[in-house]
């Protein structure tokens, strides 16, 4: 059975740099055809996809938030970390964690979500 | 702004049959697979449709999906009020090094 779970801040300040975990179990990212990927929604918004890490270390970003983002992977742990930094109001949202299966090549299982509050 | 364009409503009575669109363009829709996600209130997205029209497993075949050309469809036979979630379809988009688009959400009520 595959589960993801985020944690990591609820609260940050503007200008501060958000650092999420995304702790998983039930797969292993070192699997070829794998990815964990980030995605988060403003309250009342929609989806927005913010970036990808395949087993082979290959990463994807949104353009548009590619300078501020920066996901890795550690295997041995089993967990994906995004950070992003210089944040802002607008950044308030949930994140969601999601394994993106090679069969499906979708997020097929995703976390629970965390909500983060940006605010000083 | 979503990349991806859906009605932001749709609305129908229990049994009746609903269908959601998403258009994109050639980078995306185009040339790649269209994945929808299903919302509940409150809760995570769950994927409904895989490559076009697959379903995963637990997914009752009141849901289908169809692409063609830079637009895809999502249709739900058989409305039921447990239907009424948030849709979004989703699509990887060949530009800037390649990422992965959503639309903008359809809200779906059971009237």
């Amino acid at each position: 059975q595959i589960t993801l779970k985020e944690s990591g801040p609820t609260l940050v300040k503007p200008t501060q740099t958000l650092t999420l975990t995304c702790t998983f179990s039930g797969f292993s990212l070192s699997t070829s055809g794998v990815g964990v990927g980030w995605i988060r929604q403003p309250p009342g918004k929609a989806l927005e996809w913010l970036a990808l890490i395949y087993w082979d270390d290959d990463k994807r970003y949104s353009p548009s938030l590619k300078s501020r983002l920066t996901i890795t992977k550690d295997t041995s742990k089993n967990q994906v970390v995004l950070t992003m930094t210089n944040m802002d109001p607008v950044d308030t949202a949930t994140y969601y964690c999601a394994h993106r299966s090679s069969i499906t090549a979708a997020f097929d299982i995703w976390g629970q979500g965390t909500m983060v509050t940006v605010s000083s | 702004q979503s990349v991806l364009t859906q009605p932001p409503s749709a609305s129908g009575t229990p049994g009746q049959r609903v269908t959601i669109s998403c258009s994109g363009s050639s980078s995306n829709i185009g040339s790649n697979t269209v994945n929808w996600y299903q919302q509940l209130p409150g809760t995570a997205p769950k994927l409904l449709i895989y490559s076009n029209n697959q379903r995963p497993s637990g997914v009752p075949d009141r849901f289908s999906g169809s692409k063609s050309g830079t637009s895809a469809s999502l249709a739900i036979s058989g409305l039921q009020s447990e239907d009424e979630a948030d849709y979004y379809c989703a699509a990887w988009d060949d530009s800037l090094n390649g990422w992965e688009v959503f639309g903008g959400g359809t809200k779906l009520t059971v009237l």
